[in-house]
């Protein structure tokens, strides 16, 4: 079953704009990992944030991670109409580095041109 | 960079029959893959974990005798759905495992998909 909430559900924006998306878990994590799916494709993988690290930056990407509230950010700066996709939050299983994942419920990210 | 091709993208069968998803790690050893279904805007639900070699474990209600899985050798995995009917209908993911050089880190690359459309 899947765990992990992910808010919003659905974000529509305009081009420029930032987008923050949110995810929770509920088991203690090695690492939090953030994919990206395009429709009808398979997953990308964004960036992984360690669970002693709070916050971490890729290109337009920031990722924040605050273990104490179990919960994740993910921030897109200036965004592109090419950034609309789903966007799904990723942890191992039983706090491992290698265990199977579990996965948010995501959110779908439209950028309007 | 890790890849994972998975074939086919697409496939439309009639019910009844079986039909055969390979995916390939192409320029690294996976000892472990993963299969997933997916229902249109939802996420991603693990159908099963396959560890070359040995007997696939499976999820909790996903039933094994349906969704066969085979994991010969250390970059080819397939999931074989047999007698399909409408309800198998859904998209298909598989993952590879891989570890970072190194690291205690593992990495997932996914495949691209499989739209299984049963009629």
């Amino acid at each position: 079953s899947q765990q992990g909430e992910e808010d919003p559900q659905a974000l529509s924006i305009q081009e420029g704009e930032n987008a923050t998306m949110n995810c929770s878990y509920k088991t203690s994590i090695n690492n939090l990992q953030w994919y990206r799916q395009n429709s009808g494709r398979g997953l990308v993988h964004l960036i992984l944030i360690r669970s002693n690290e709070r916050e971490k930056h890729s290109g337009r990407l920031r990722v924040t991670l605050d273990t104490s509230k179990k919960s994740s950010s993910l921030l897109i700066t200036a965004s592109r109409a090419a950034d609309t996709a789903s966007y799904f939050c990723a942890h191992n299983a039983g706090g491992t580095s290698y265990g199977k994942l579990t996965f948010g419920q995501g959110t779908i990210l439209t950028v309007h041109p | 960079g890790a890849v994972v091709s998975q074939h086919p993208s697409w496939v439309i069968c009639k019910s009844g029959t079986s039909v055969k998803i390979e995916c390939r790690s192409l320029d690294f050893q996976a000892t472990t893959m993963f299969w997933y279904r997916q229902f249109p805007k939802q996420s991603l639900m693990l159908m099963a974990t396959s560890n070359e070699g040995s007997k696939a474990t499976y999820e909790q209600g996903v039933e094994k005798d349906k969704f066969l899985i085979n994991h010969a050798s250390l970059t080819l995995s397939t999931l074989t759905v047999t007698s399909a009917h409408p309800e198998d209908s859904s998209f298909y993911i598989c993952s590879a495992r891989r570890r970072h050089t190194g690291g205690a880190i593992y990495g997932y690359t996914f495949g691209s998909g499989t739209r299984l459309t049963v009629v």
